[in-house]
């Protein structure tokens, strides 16, 4: 079982760009979802799905997008990018049933310059 | 929504002393509460979690209380280490059953030798 696997693990892109932020969960795991994790802030929701075709937002939705076409994959895209965007991005997958464990990413560190 | 408040933000043990962080929730409907640790550039990963129906669950030097009436839950470490240095991440579920959790800001702990 490879988990949770999200890719890359470190990105730099010019203000405007737009870019996808891949996340592939081999669990079969209805519940998907992506943070944002800034210095003091803790771990903030932008996205999530529960299930294959089902997505919805989080707290911090702005300028971002995602689909959800199987239920293994859970890719993030990114507009426009703006500094403001500058973060670590976690993906993240549960299964639906209400007491068990979220499994997370590696991690993205993305720059926006 | 859940609103889970977590404090302190950052503390500092010495080597063999106790930590203790706190955490409250809003939603009585919360049934299940996870702890993560995040070490430092590594993904967040499940130490310890209770469910409701359950006042205290222990594993080895990690402990968490859980106090339905007040609505507040902790992590208790004893005999801390060095490695047990990162930032740790308490959670709720609130209402949903559809796997969302609901995190804390977070807590750096840091231990000193």
């Amino acid at each position: 079982n490879a988990g949770v696997t999200q890719t890359p693990k470190f990105q730099v892109l010019k203000t405007g760009q737009s870019m996808t932020l891949q996340c592939a969960q081999d669990m079969n795991h209805e519940y998907m979802s992506w943070y944002r994790q800034d210095p003091g802030m803790g771990l903030r929701l932008i996205h999530y799905s529960v299930g294959a075709g089902i997505t919805d937002q989080g707290e911090v939705p702005n300028g971002y997008n995602v689909s959800r076409s199987t239920t293994e994959d859970f890719p993030l895209r990114l507009l426009s990018a703006a500094p403001s965007q500058t973060s670590v991005y976690f993906c993240a997958s549960r299964g639906s049933v209400s007491n068990t464990e979220a499994f997370f990413g590696q991690g993205t560190r993305l720059t926006v310059v | 929504g859940e609103n889970v408040e977590q404090h302190p933000s950052t503390l500092s043990v010495q080597e063999g002393d106790s930590a203790v962080i706190k955490c409250t929730y809003s939603d009585s409907a919360s049934n299940y509460f996870p702890w993560y640790k995040q070490e430092l550039g590594k993904r967040p990963q499940l130490i310890i979690d209770i469910r409701s129906n359950v006042g205290e669950k222990k594993d080895q030097r990690i402990a968490v209380t859980l106090n339905k009436t007040a609505k507040h839950f902790s992590l208790h470490i004893t005999e801390t280490q060095p490695e047990d240095s990162a930032v740790y991440f308490c959670a709720g579920t609130g209402g949903s059953t559809l796997g969302r959790l609901y995190f804390g800001r977070g807590t750096q702990l840091t231990v000193w030798p």
